[in-house]
């Protein structure tokens, strides 16, 4: 399974559009990127997927170069309940291999 | 998305003894996996539990430590037996090939455990 590398923790003040980056060099042609949220005392809630180019959804932005070594969630305008940790993943869709790897996610913390 | 439950929510056991938590999952799935999260880390994969045969487990955790039951594709449990206190941990029922959404992975709200 791809190894991923993310900052550890990141600031943000509160309306302000976050940017988290994702470093996954070994990412195989099966792989889809996916990004998960979690709050304390709480699982981990999906926020989005892609395999490349740009995804969006209500909540998030993925952005995946050409060469797929890496991606970057956005988050538009924060508030305070963006507070979080913020995993990114690799790993294939389909067969016995279909699990995720969580890596040490990123830490944000948004203040007014 | 996946509506997924786990039993108990909490609990405060004494060492040497053994928890179920189960994992209940609002339609079928085709992969049903368990996860612990130690106190302040990321989450470690256990096992995947098959259904209709012994759950695969992944290096460092053991079938007579962590006994694993599917049997069905809705249901789960994650037996922690002989329980110490270095099993205090938040232990999470997550799935895959959810009718929602296929491809996503949906994780349960955890069981929160405290062995004294």
């Amino acid at each position: 399974l791809a190894k991923t590398t993310q900052p550890i923790s990141m600031d943000s003040y509160e309306g302000q559009e976050v940017n988290i980056t994702c470093s996954h060099n070994n990412i195989a042609t099966n792989d889809y990127i996916t990004w998960y949220q979690q709050f304390p005392s709480q699982g981990p809630r999906f926020i989005i997927q892609g395999y490349k180019t740009k995804v969006t959804n209500e909540v998030a932005s993925l952005f995946i170069p050409a060469d797929r070594k890496s991606s970057t969630l956005s988050l538009p305008r924060v508030s305070l309940s963006d507070t979080a940790v913020y995993y990114c993943l690799v790993g294939t869709n389909t067969g016995t291999a279909s699990k995720l790897t969580f890596g040490t996610g990123t830490r944000l913390q948004v203040t007014l | 998305s996946a509506v997924i439950s786990q039993k108990p929510s909490r609990d405060i056991c004494q060492r040497g003894t053994s928890l179920t938590i189960q994992c209940q999952v609002d339609s079928q799935v085709t992969m049903m996996f368990w996860y612990r999260q130690q106190p302040g880390q990321s989450l470690t994969l256990i096992a995947t539990a098959n259904q209709g045969s012994e759950a695969t487990y992944e290096s460092g955790f053991v079938i007579d430590k962590f006994p694993i039951s599917r049997p069905n594709l809705t249901f789960s449990t994650l037996t922690v037996s002989n329980m110490s206190p270095e099993d205090s941990s938040i232990y999470l029922c997550s799935v895959k090939g959810h009718v929602s959404r296929s491809e996503t992975q949906y994780f349960g709200p955890g069981t929160r455990l405290l062995v004294l």
